[in-house]
């Protein structure tokens, strides 16, 4: 069985400026895909950055980009140049390969943002 | 492209009665969708995967009986909540994959907020 986990609730950041999510997680599989979803408060979920676990290079998409340890199992979420409408619930999740999707998600990281 | 579109966003009735939940691919055939159930300030939890053509595989816990699905064709997956009573309260969410490679992202509906009083 996979695990997913988030350890911070909320995190606060101050518009323009950095903030890090960390999330680890557990599994005994070689192919598998990592992902953090933003949810906003219309608690549509949106596809922040996705990573798979064959790749070595860190996924960047604009101004987020992961920090990809598999041997550590972590895959922190790094948001640089914080803005306004960055704030949402933010979840780490991860999906087995070859499983058709079946995604398992971790408890979720509140990130504040403040002008 | 890729859009899901799920139906309604909000619904209220009483203890009791059945609520139908209908989850749409709009311009994209999906084989499987899948069914999430979140209460509030939690995380995401998977009910069930639903597959065109056969019976949806349910994950732990979850009543069958209680919680039918169908999916009928490659662009509409139902979540029907049979006898609902204000516990299935929750916000329930759709998803769907464009294919079955592991290199493809899921696309959520809105979600449909469900409300037994």
């Amino acid at each position: 069985a996979q695990t997913v986990t988030q350890s911070q609730p909320e995190m606060s950041v101050q518009e323009a400026e950095t903030v890090t999510l960390s999330c680890t997680y557990d599994t005994s599989e070689s192919d598998y895909y990592l992902f953090w979803y933003k949810q906003p408060p219309s608690r549509q979920m949106i596809l922040v950055i996705r990573q798979e676990a064959y790749k070595q290079q860190n996924a960047t998409e604009n101004r987020f980009s992961v920090n990809f340890q598999k041997a550590a199992k972590s895959f922190s979420l790094k948001i640089s140049d914080s803005q306004l409408g960055d704030a949402a619930m933010y979840f780490c999740a991860f999906h087995v390969g070859g499983s058709w999707g079946k995604l398992q998600f971790g408890a979720g990281t509140q990130v504040v943002v403040t002008p | 492209g890729a859009v899901v579109s799920q139906h309604p966003s909000w619904v209220i009735c009483k203890s009791g009665t059945s609520v139908k939940i209908e989850c749409r691919s709009l311009d994209f055939q999906a084989t499987t969708m899948f069914w999430y159930r979140q209460f509030p300030k939690q995380s995401l939890m998977l009910m069930a995967t639903s597959n065109e053509g056969s019976k949806a595989t349910y994950e732990q816990g979850v009543e069958k009986d209680k919680f039918l699905i169908n999916h009928a064709s490659l662009t509409l997956s139902t979540l029907t909540v049979t006898s609902a009573h204000p516990e299935d309260s929750s916000f329930y969410i759709c998803s769907a994959s464009l294919g079955q490679g592991s290199n493809q992202p899921q696309h959520f509906g809105d979600g449909t907020r469900l409300s037994i009083l």
